[in-house]
């Protein structure tokens, strides 16, 4: 098992480019998620997806779009980068149940000039 | 919202001292969760807490949930260079069907041989 796995690792980006985060999981969890870190900070929820065909809007989710392509994969996407963008960005899966725990994958740091 | 606090945000301790952080929520909570992120790695999940005052160890880590289910500390005894990281609390987002994890500011720990 591969667990959550993230493409890219790294990304720079220029102000107003647009770029998809890839995610995918393999151990048929039903819920997903996108946070981003800023350094030194805590996890903020971006967007998640209770399960295929679902998808909600997190804590900060101004300037990202979600899908959920189907039950192992959730992509977000910058459609035009900004530098507040500037981040480190994990995707998490997560099982059925409320004591489920989630699973991070190894995360995308992305820079916006 | 369901708000999660950590205190300390940071601390530095020399090899073979105690440490310990505290958690605490808004709102009561059906679990809580202990996650450690080392330097530039992703979020694992440690252990998690589901009954009012219940205690567990995992080798020189303890962790209790307080019995009004509203707090958690964590407590390190004798670290080790190797406990480097933050260390986050988290608890089910009741807002939303527990699909949500809010997770605390974190506190970091350093450690000096």
């Amino acid at each position: 098992n591969a667990g959550v796995t993230q493409t890219p690792k790294f990304q720079v980006l220029k102000t107003g480019q647009s770029m998809t985060l890839q995610c995918a999981q393999d151990m048929n969890h039903n819920s997903m998620y996108w946070y981003r870190q800023d350094p030194g900070m805590g996890l903020r929820l971006i967007y998640y997806s209770a399960s295929e065909g679902t998808t909600d809007k997190g804590e900060v989710p101004n300037g990202y779009n979600v899908s959920r392509l189907n039950k192992r994969e959730f992509s977000l996407r910058l459609e035009s980068a900004a530098p507040s963008q500037t981040s480190v960005y994990f995707c998490a899966s997560r099982g059925s149940g409320r004591g489920e725990t989630q699973y991070f994958g190894p995360g995308t740091r992305l820079l916006v000039l | 919202g369901q708000q999660v606090m950590q205190i300390p945000q940071y601390q530095h301790v020399q090899e073979g001292e105690d440490f310990t952080t505290y958690c605490n929520s808004s709102t009561t909570l059906s679990n809580i969760q202990w996650y450690k992120q080392r330097p530039g790695g992703h979020p694992v999940f440690l252990i998690q807490l589901v009954k009012s005052g219940e205690v567990k160890k995992q080798k020189r880590l303890t962790f209790q949930f307080g019995e009004a289910k509203k707090n958690s500390s964590l407590h390190i005894t004798a670290t080790q260079t190797t406990d480097v990281g933050t260390y986050f609390c988290a608890g089910p987002s009741r807002d939303t069907g527990f699909q949500k994890l809010v997770f605390g500011t974190g506190t970091r720990l350093l450690v000096s041989p």
